[in-house]
């Protein structure tokens, strides 16, 4: 089993609508969480760091569910301008080794 | 405000050429990191600094060296590149460690090897 599983998509999204998607992680010992946002051809960035009371940032929300280890990521009233992948990312052997998902692609239509 | 600095962005290297890709920072950051990204799968990691004086092997460190030169630079060399290692290279930092801390990323080195 991987490490952090995502499915690829790509996760085809109407302009406005509500996109949602989960990653797994394999290590029950994991203790942070963080969603990337990366740009074709461009280098990932934070998007937010994922914490155990779930959190919101705007039009994005973040789960983790520690008993079936998985993290969500939750976008509304998508944009246009959300096209991109979201990597899935879990520290995992502990500090200065992190696991990357391989990435959620979401295409927002007009 | 430039972040993290890699160079080259683009190059082609022949079998068996050798070559450094080289990383500075300007965060004052004690953690630096080289990752490759090659198509379907995630980011893997190929060493590590945890701070200046220390490197350590990541999860694909074979064919690779580092070194931590100061503080600010962390380079990359292949001595003797192969096909397989046809990749986007990136290197990041972090102010120390990855366990909570945010990583910031470089923007990218496209490698090919011919």
């Amino acid at each position: 089993r991987k490490e952090v599983e995502q499915d690829p998509g790509p996760f085809n999204v109407p302009e406005g609508a509500t996109v949602a998607f989960n990653c797994t992680y394999s290590n029950s010992a994991s203790q942070s969480f963080f969603w990337y946002r990366q740009d074709c051809r461009k280098e990932p960035k934070l998007l937010m760091s994922v914490y155990s009371s779930g959190n919101e940032d705007g039009r994005f929300t973040a789960q983790l569910n520690r008993a079936s280890q998985y993290i969500s990521l939750l976008i509304r009233d998508s944009k246009l301008s959300d096209s991109a992948t979201y990597l899935c990312v879990v520290n995992y052997y502990g500090n200065n080794r992190l696991a990357f998902g391989k990435g959620n692609q979401v295409v927002v239509i007009p | 405000n430039a972040g993290v600095t890699q160079t080259p962005k683009f190059q082609v290297l022949k079998t068996g050429q050798s070559m450094t890709l080289q990383c500075a920072q300007d965060m004052n950051h004690n953690s630096m990191y080289w990752y490759r990204q090659d198509p379907g799968m995630g980011l893997r990691l190929i060493y590590y600094s945890a701070s200046e004086g220390t490197t350590d092997k990541g999860e694909v460190p074979n064919g690779y060296n580092v070194s931590r030169l100061n503080k600010r630079e962390f380079s990359l060399r292949l001595e003797s590149a192969a096909p397989s290692q046809t990749s986007v290279y990136f290197c990041a930092s972090s102010e120390s460690g990855t366990g909570g801390n945010t990583i910031y990323f470089g923007e990218g080195s496209w490698l090919t090897v011919v």
